[in-house]
C-alpha cells in the first residue's frame, strides 16, 4: 500500500518569496510516480510537475521545482518568486501502477 | 485542447434519490478515474476504466455505487438512494495510457461535481 504525508496544513508566504512544501511517501513498489497538483478555489485540479523514482534529476517546470531525496522518501515541491495566483490547495500524490494516491494537502496563502 | 469536463458543476438532491454524474474526457484518452474528495476522507480513488478492460472497481465504497464508461469516451457515475455521507466533491480525471503506460502517465482532472444530499 502506499502513503503520502503532508505535515503542513497551512502555510503563509510574502509575495515574491519561496516557498517549500513538503511531501514524504511510503511504498514497496520500485517503480513510482511523484506528482504536485494545484486546487485553487475554484476545485479543478491543476498538475504542476512530475518526479519518476528513477529520475537522476530533480523536475522543474517554471517556478516550480521538486526535490526529490529518494533515500529518504521525500518529494518536496519548491514554489519560487510566489505570486497572488499561487494562493491554493497543493497535494502531493504518487501513482503506482495507476492509481493516484494523494496526501492531504497543503493550503498556500500568498501575502501582497 | 479541450481538457475533461463534468457536468453538472452542482447537484443538490434529497436522501433516497438516484444521481448520475457525467465525465467527458480528454479525446484521445484511453484511461478514465473518478475520484471523491470529501472533508474527512481527503481524496479517494473510486473506480478505472482501461480501454475495453474491466474496470477496477475497487474503490467503490457501496453497492449503491456504480459507473459505465459508453464507447471507450463518456463516463457516467451513479449513484442510488444517496445518503448525507455521499456529500462530496466526486472528481474525474482522464489520461493517454493508464496502466499500460509508464509511471509518466498524467492523470488530467476535470472541474468536479459538487453532490449535497439534504
Amino acid at each position: 500500500a502506499q502513503k503520502i504525508t503532508q505535515t503542513q496544513p497551512g502555510m503563509f508566504v510574502q509575495e515574491k518569496e519561496a516557498v517549500t512544501l513538503d511531501c514524504t511517501y511510503d511504498t514497496s513498489d520500485p517503480s513510482y510516480g511523484l506528482f504536485w497538483y494545484k486546487q485553487p478555489s475554484s476545485g479543478e485540479m491543476i498538475f504542476l510537475i512530475y518526479q519518476g523514482s528513477y529520475d537522476q534529476q530533480n523536475a522543474t517546470e517554471g517556478r516550480y521545482s521538486l526535490n526529490f531525496q529518494k533515500a529518504r522518501k521525500s518529494a518536496n515541491l519548491v514554489i519560487s518568486a510566489s505570486q497572488l495566483g499561487d494562493s491554493a490547495m497543493y497535494f502531493c500524490a504518487m501513482r503506482a501502477y495507476y492509481k493516484l494516491s494523494f496526501g492531504a494537502g497543503t493550503t498556500v496563502t500568498v501575502r501582497a | 485542447g479541450a481538457g475533461v469536463s463534468q457536468s453538472p458543476s452542482n447537484k443538490v438532491t434529497e436522501k433516497g434519490k438516484d444521481v448520475e454524474l457525467r465525465c467527458d474526457p480528454i479525446s484521445g484518452h484511453t484511461a478514465l478515474y473518478w475520484y471523491r474528495q470529501s472533508l474527512g476522507q481527503g481524496l479517494e480513488f473510486l473506480i478505472y476504466f482501461q480501454g475495453n478492460s474491466a474496470p477496477d472497481k475497487s474503490g467503490l465504497p457501496s453497492d449503491r455505487f456504480s459507473a459505465e464508461r459508453t464507447g471507450g469516451s463518456v463516463s457516467t457515475l451513479t449513484i442510488q438512494r444517496t445518503q448525507q455521507e455521499d456529500s462530496a466533491v466526486y472528481l474525474c480525471a482522464s489520461s493517454r495510457q493508464g496502466s499500460q503506460g509508464a509511471s509518466t502517465d498524467t492523470q488530467y482532472f476535470g472541474p468536479g461535481t459538487r453532490l449535497t444530499v439534504l
